[in-house]
């Protein structure tokens, strides 16, 4: 069956260091994985998009790589501060549609 | 740019009753929005794929009858719970693809609709 797994439920950090998020999926082919942040309550926010054939995404703090070998993404928050604290979620994008992971929520210490 | 929203924010209503849930673009035209269902600490799973003027493709598992979809114009859709019970009260999200936009675009998401069935 198709699977998407967000490496841990939670993650707690000080701020200033990196967080490094894993999404690992299998049975999927994926043509493209988003990353979203959803705060509580909140609709997902639409943070980095990352294509089968880059390796590597960064938009100011944020980095994602994409490795469709491994089946697997990593997110990484550089230089985190308490405002990044937050769920985030990766997303596939297959058959015409996006399949969700879990989450992981990042909780940045001051 | 690219705002959509979702009314009401929260709705509680009582066992049986049917609630709708509106979703609009508001500064872009969409033929596709989609709804999803998310449970406290899960993913969002999605419930069906909404196109302008056609009928909506439900995903497995999801009533068509039970949530009626209606996508009556590029900037509209809405979601009816009917005879809602308990066991459909979550957190209920639509996001909206704008009208152009190849399959991989991203997708712009409403700020989601929490239900609470008495």
């Amino acid at each position: 069956s198709q699977k998407i797994e967000q490496n841990s439920e939670a993650l707690n950090i000080q701020e200033g260091k990196t967080a490094t998020l894993t999404c690992n999926y299998t049975n999927y082919s994926p043509a493209y994985l988003q990353w979203y942040r959803q705060d509580p309550g909140r609709g997902p926010v639409f943070l980095l998009l990352i294509r089968e054939n880059e390796k590597e995404k960064r938009k100011e703090r944020l980095k994602v790589t994409f490795d469709t070998t491994l089946k697997q993404s990593l997110f990484h928050i550089t230089a985190s501060q308490p405002a990044d604290s937050a769920t985030y979620l990766c997303a596939l994008y297959n058959d015409y549609k996006l399949s969700f992971g879990a989450g992981t929520t990042v909780t940045v210490r001051a | 740019g690219a705002v959509v929203s979702q009314h009401p924010s929260w709705v509680i209503c009582k066992s049986g009753t049917s609630v709708k849930i509106e979703c609009r673009s508001l500064d872009f035209q969409a033929t596709t929005m989609f709804w999803y269902r998310q449970f406290p600490k899960q993913s969002l799973m999605l419930m069906a794929t909404s196109n302008e003027g056609s009928k909506a493709t439900y995903e497995q598992g999801v009533e068509k009858d039970k949530f009626l979809i209606n996508h009556a114009s590029l900037t509209l859709s809405t979601l009816t719970v009917t005879s809602a019970h308990p066991e459909d009260s979550s957190f209920y999200i639509c996001s909206a693809r704008p009208e152009g936009a190849g399959g991989h675009n991203e997708q712009f998401f409403g700020p989601g609709t929490r239900l609470t069935v008495l």
